[in-house]
C-alpha cells in the first residue's frame, strides 16, 4: 500500500519568514495530493490540493509544489502569520477515492510573533 | 448546513464494553469514513463506504464494525472496546464524482478506554 512520509514533525518560524514542509510519496499509482490544516481541537480542513497532472499551484500564501518523477510534493507557506500555527497534514491517494487517502503523521508549524 | 455531525463528543469507557458512534452528513456525499488520530500518527482509516451498500476495511479495522445506514448515516461500533482504542475518531465525507476529493471532517470524537 501507499506509504506517506512527512518532514519535518515540527517547525518554528519567526512571522513574516517562510515555512516549508515535505512529503515523499511510495505509490506511483497516487494522483490526488492534498493539504489539511487542524488547529489545536478542531477538524482538519482542506487548505489545498494539487493533481498529478500539474506541477504546482498557488493560493494567495500558501502554494504547493509536486515532482512526479521523484514522488515528492512541497507545501509553502509564505509570509507566516500567528493563526498559521496549526498542525500540517499532507496525504496522497487516487482521486477518485480520495477518503482512501494515506496521510502523513503531520507537522506542528508554530509561527512566533 | 450542519455538513458532518457526529456523536458523542466525548465518551469514557471501560475495558470490555461497547459503543456506536454515530455520525451524519448533510452535503449529499456518497462516500463516507472513519478515521482515527493518535498523537504524532496522523490520520489512520478504519474503514470507508464508497457509496451506499458498501462498506470496506481500511488500514486499521481490527476491533471494529461499521453499518452504512443510509446515505447520510455511517455508525462505527466498538463491540468490546480496549485501552488502544483510546484515541479521536474523525467521520469524514466526500463527492469522488466532483474534480476534487476533498474530506469534509466532522468535529472528532475523543473516547477513552480504561
Amino acid at each position: 500500500g501507499e506509504n506517506v512520509e512527512q518532514h519535518p514533525s515540527t517547525l518554528s518560524v519567526q512571522e513574516g519568514d517562510s515555512a516549508v514542509i515535505k512529503c515523499t510519496y511510495s505509490d506511483s499509482a497516487s494522483n490526488y495530493f492534498p493539504w489539511y490544516k487542524q488547529e489545536l481541537g478542531k477538524r482538519p480542513q482542506l487548505i489545498i490540493d494539487i493533481r498529478s497532472n500539474v506541477g504546482e499551484k498557488k493560493d494567495q500564501r500558501i502554494a504547493v509544489t509536486l515532482n512526479k518523477t521523484a514522488k515528492h510534493f512541497s507545501l509553502h507557506i509564505t509570509e507566516t502569520q500567528p493563526e498559521d500555527s496549526a498542525v500540517y497534514f499532507c496525504a496522497a491517494s487516487i482521486r477518485t477515492n480520495a477518503g482512501k487517502s494515506t496521510f502523513g503523521d503531520g507537522t506542528t508549524l508554530t509561527v512566533k510573533p | 448546513n450542519a455538513g458532518v455531525t457526529q456523536t458523542p463528543k466525548f465518551q469514557v469507557l471501560k475495558t470490555g464494553q461497547s459503543m456506536t458512534l454515530q455520525c451524519a452528513q448533510d452535503m449529499n456525499h456518497n462516500s463516507m469514513y472513519w478515521y482515527r488520530q493518535d498523537p504524532g500518527m496522523g490520520l489512520r482509516l478504519i474503514y470507508y463506504s464508497a457509496s451506499e451498500g458498501t462498506t470496506d476495511k481500511g488500514e486499521v479495522p481490527n476491533g471494529y464494525n461499521v453499518s452504512r445506514l443510509n446515505k447520510r448515516e455511517f455508525s462505527l461500533r466498538l463491540e468490546s472496546a480496549a485501552p488502544s482504542q483510546t484515541s479521536v475518531y474523525f467521520c469524514a465525507s466526500s463527492e469522488n464524482r466532483l474534480n476534487t476529493g476533498e474530506l469534509f471532517f466532522g468535529e472528532g470524537s475523543r473516547l477513552t478506554v480504561l
